[in-house]
């Protein structure tokens, strides 16, 4: 089955840096969503694209979707060291599922 | 107050026995899900049930059963468990079955299986 891979699958930055995620997908969607997992637990939501939309924020979250290029890319302003977790994208297929990709590890350093 | 709670949360178990993890939400849900995510992190979605019934199963060997009880629990049986077993398995749940919905997730069950 499809699913979202993410770029890089590792990322370390330093504190008070951005950091940009990228997913890529394979078919057509009716949303993507954006989650974060910290280690050991399980998964928050952080940030829903329609496949209408192009851009979304929300906080220090900037989300893009380009869905001629079937991509979208999560960027976290002025990391700070709680920001450390993998980041997953979602692609909302069909009706009734969430189809998620293996994930970016962003390492914050102080 | 646990919006998704799962239990155990960590289970280590011979090859071959059974095992059960148990799931429950309180946020009025219609949907839950089962979620199995290996080594490499990859997430993969197992089953679905909305209002007690089960609307995905996604591939999934027979030796696992889920079971519904009613909308607010979400429980996974596992027969003759078997080394590649050894996973986190995440239960979420979501407002309805719709692929636009948020979905919230449990903070996982990490089964090994030796």
């Amino acid at each position: 089955s499809q699913q979202g891979e993410e770029d890089p699958q590792a990322l370390s930055i330093q504190e008070g840096e951005n950091a940009t995620m990228n997913c890529s997908y394979k078919t057509s969607i009716n949303n993507l969503q954006w989650y974060r997992q910290n280690s050991g637990r399980g998964l928050v939501h952080l940030i829903l694209i329609r496949s209408n939309e192009r851009e979304k924020h929300s906080g220090r979250l900037r989300v893009t979707l380009d869905t001629s290029k079937k991509s979208s890319s999560l960027l976290i302003t002025a990391s700070r060291a709680a920001d450390t977790a993998s980041y997953f994208c979602a692609t909302g297929q069909g009706a009734q599922k969430l189809v998620f990709g293996q994930g970016t590890r962003l390492t914050i350093n102080p | 107050d646990t919006a998704v709670s799962q239990t155990p949360k960590y289970l280590v178990t011979q090859m071959g026995n059974d095992k059960s993890i148990k799931c429950e939400q309180n946020l009025g849900h219609d949907t839950m899900y089962w979620y199995k995510q290996d080594s490499k992190k990859f997430l993969k979605i197992m089953f679905s049930y909305n209002n007690k019934e089960l609307i995905i199963n996604e591939t999934v060997p027979n030796r696992f059963s889920p079971k519904s009880p009613d909308k607010a629990h979400l429980n996974l049986h596992i027969n003759s468990l078997e080394l590649g077993d050894s996973a986190v398995y995440f239960c979420a749940s979501s407002y309805t079955n719709r692929g636009t919905d948020t979905q919230y997730f449990g903070p996982g069950t990490r089964l090994t299986v030796l």
